[in-house]
């Protein structure tokens, strides 16, 4: 299985600014994955990354509020930009197995607050 | 398109008691189907799966089977702990290549002395 980090765990922003969030895994995946979680809601999946392309955005999520990038196959960023409460949640990479039942492997979270 | 659809929550229990979160699910053809557990303030862990028709997942103590005729995926859980408070997750998927993966709503258990 594939151990994943986030930074940051957690953060306090503005209304209006962006912030990075960083996904590193320690192993090579082909695709990864970023959802994001509204309070007491499930998961959403807002785009899939794949190394070397560009992101392919869920339907209701753009590249323009949420750009992505993925330069190699154990990194990757999901960029909230222009943020505003409505943003606040928490948002989790995944990556998957290769080959298999497409299991997914979740990092920690990062748990972001919009003032 | 596929759907999973959970039993609403929150389900309280005493330590001991037995868990049943009901998981039904809608889909063309034969998914895998998961269960991943969501900690306070952590990510998901994927507890336990089944990837074809009567086999069953389990971990911690926790089961499911995979019921093609009632297209369902209960989770149960013998004897509960304290430390099995969580929100439980249940959710499909279909192999080969990538295929996306659809999450019920999610049920929080929450288990008292």
């Amino acid at each position: 299985s594939a151990v994943i980090s986030q930074k940051p765990s957690r953060d306090i922003c503005q209304r209006g600014t962006s912030l990075t969030i960083q996904c590193q895994v320690d192993s090579q995946v082909t695709m990864m994955f970023w959802y994001r979680q509204q309070p007491g809601q499930s998961l959403t999946l807002i785009a899939t990354a794949n190394q070397g392309s560009e992101a392919t955005y869920e339907s209701g999520f753009v590249i323009d509020k949420f750009p992505i990038s993925r330069p190699n196959l154990t990194f990757s960023t999901l960029t909230v930009s222009n943020m505003s409460p409505e943003d606040s949640s928490i948002y989790l990479c995944s990556v998957t197995q290769e080959t298999g039942t497409n299991e997914q492997f979740f990092g920690p979270g990062t748990r972001l607050t919009v003032l | 398109g596929n759907s999973v659809t959970q039993m609403e929550g929150p389900v309280t229990l005493s330590e001991e008691a037995f868990l049943t979160i009901n998981c039904t699910y809608t889909a063309t053809g034969y998914p895998s189907l998961f269960w991943y557990v969501q900690y306070p303030g952590e990510g998901l862990q994927l507890l336990l799966k089944a990837t074809k028709a009567d086999d069953k997942g389990s971990n911690k103590g926790f089961e499911a089977t995979y019921r093609k005729e009632t297209t369902s995926f209960h989770l149960e859980k013998g004897s509960v702990q304290v430390s099995d408070s969580a929100v439980y997750f249940c959710a499909l998927s279909f192999s080969g290549g990538y295929q996306k993966v659809t999450f019920g709503t999610g049920t929080k258990l929450q288990v008292i002395p």
